[in-house]
């Protein structure tokens, strides 16, 4: 089983939706991130959270919004999901007190907004 | 601005040596990362560069050069499931991560 796990992994919405993407880890880590990658960009931080009471807004958090209930889940909303949030989205995380930038991404959810 | 370059593409053949070209303009610097991310799959870890100078890890060695701003992802011996795109990461002064837009690699039999 996959140590950082996303639901759901694909998934086709219309615009105005409300759409939720899960993400939970059995790795112990403090670190989570949410990314969005987009072809011919690189990868793009939407919200990191260095533990369960930190939320930290990343490059792109317009139109976003990140829960951290548990140590182990990181969930990422798209309140009123339009075209332009069409991507991959992935979860990562990082054990904290290393700055080696070593990071554990899940397989990834793709999002289709219509 | 931030800004990380890498070629968007790149050919090689099977058995060969390839060199990935990274060059980077941040807000200071705190260590440039590989990632390997296979076509539909999630990134992974390849290698860290902090200091000036080569890192090798098997087939695949990492080099920085952080005044001129320049690493390379040298991979030999190729084989046909390096075909993946490369991606160049730099952490900022702020610990964040600067992503290039990756590097595909095709190799070739």
């Amino acid at each position: 089983d996959a140590d950082v796990t996303q639901t759901p992994r694909n998934r086709i919405t219309k615009t105005g939706k409300r759409i939720m993407l899960e993400c939970s880890q059995t790795k112990g880590h403090d670190r989570m991130y949410w990314y969005r990658q987009d072809p011919g960009l690189g990868l793009r931080l939407i919200y990191y959270s260095f533990d369960v009471k930190d939320i930290n807004k990343g490059e792109i958090s317009d139109g976003y919004s990140v829960s951290r209930q548990a140590q182990a889940k990181f969930s990422l909303s798209l309140e009123s999901a339009i075209p332009n949030q069409t991507a991959l989205y992935f979860c990562a995380t990082s054990e904290s007190g290393q700055d080696t930038g070593e990071l554990f991404f899940g397989e990834g959810s793709r999002l289709t907004v219509l | 601005g931030q800004n990380i370059d890498q070629p968007t593409e790149m050919t090689a053949t099977e058995g060969a040596i390839v060199q990935i070209n990274c060059t980077y303009q941040t807000s200071g610097f705190n260590g440039l990362f590989w990632y390997q991310q296979h076509a539909g799959e999630a990134p992974t870890f390849l290698s860290y560069n902090v200091l000036d100078g080569l890192e090798e890890k098997g087939r695949f060695s990492s080099f920085l050069s952080r005044s001129k701003g320049y690493s390379y992802l040298l991979l030999k011996e190729l084989q046909m499931k390096d075909s993946a795109s490369y991606l160049c990461a730099v952490m900022d002064s702020n610990y964040q991560l600067i992503w290039g837009a990756g590097t595909k690699l095709i190799i070739k039999p």
